[in-house]
């Protein structure tokens, strides 16, 4: 159960496109387009913003879009706002019940 | 709306034990499976253990197996997670969190758990 390899840090300016990536494995990301995102900011619960790789829950901005390439996951959050600026978590279904997380994206908003 | 809040946490010496609850409304709780989730201080989230909605499965991270019991009352509508053998290494915040298919769709705010002597 290791975690799935997300970059430590991205940014971008206000109104520009990022993409964080998400790593896993066969085991994982690989063999289930179960993959979700998670947005967190400091001393709050995660929020639900992507699951199955590109679905949106209701409510969650269509600026925030996801994809999946083999045992990688991605998220791309469009026109980028000041408000977006935070942590972000990707999570992968990993088989016999049980998930696996990221390490974890901290995106700055320059 | 959703609601989830955790509860029991504290300050506990490294072999000692713990239960947390979390108590939940504004759903059919017995219909859904559960999970918690943990977070160390400055780090990322690591998925701890889940339970199924009927009560009748059980799963944890290796981490925890063998220390760890999590369960439920549905006629409380309240999930639980009974801690034993604490490390320091399980000092972190714990979220509850509602499994809905293969992700979670809402969590609580989250109880914080410390293992030092």
């Amino acid at each position: 159960q290791s975690a799935l390899t997300q970059p430590a840090s991205v940014s971008g300016s206000p109104g520009q496109s990022i993409t964080i990536s998400c790593t896993g494995t066969s085991s994982d990301v690989g063999s289930y387009n179960l993959v979700s995102w998670y947005q967190q900011h400091p001393g709050t619960a995660p929020k639900l913003m992507i699951f199955e790789v590109s679905k949106r829950p209701s409510g969650v901005s269509n600026r925030f879009s996801g994809s999946k390439s083999g045992n990688t996951a991605s998220l791309t959050i469009s026109g980028l706002q000041a408000e977006d600026e935070t942590d972000y978590y990707c999570c992968s279904y990993a088989g016999t019940i049980t998930w696996v997380f990221g390490g974890g994206t901290k995106l700055t908003v320059l | 709306e959703v609601q989830l809040v955790e509860s029991g946490g504290g300050l506990v010496q490294p072999g000692g034990s713990l239960r947390l609850s979390c108590a939940t409304s504004r759903f059919t709780f017995s219909s859904y499976a559960m999970s918690w989730v943990r977070q160390a201080p400055g780090k990322g989230l690591e998925w701890v253990s889940g339970i199924s909605s009927s009560v009748s499965s059980t799963y944890y991270a290796d981490s925890v197996k063998g220390r760890f019991t999590i369960s439920r009352d549905n006629s409380k509508n309240t999930l639980y997670l009974q801690m034993n053998s604490l490390r320091a290494e399980d000092t972190a915040v714990y979220y509850c969190a509602k499994s809905n298919n293969w992700h979670f769709d809402y969590w609580g705010q989250g109880t914080l758990v410390t293992v030092s002597s």
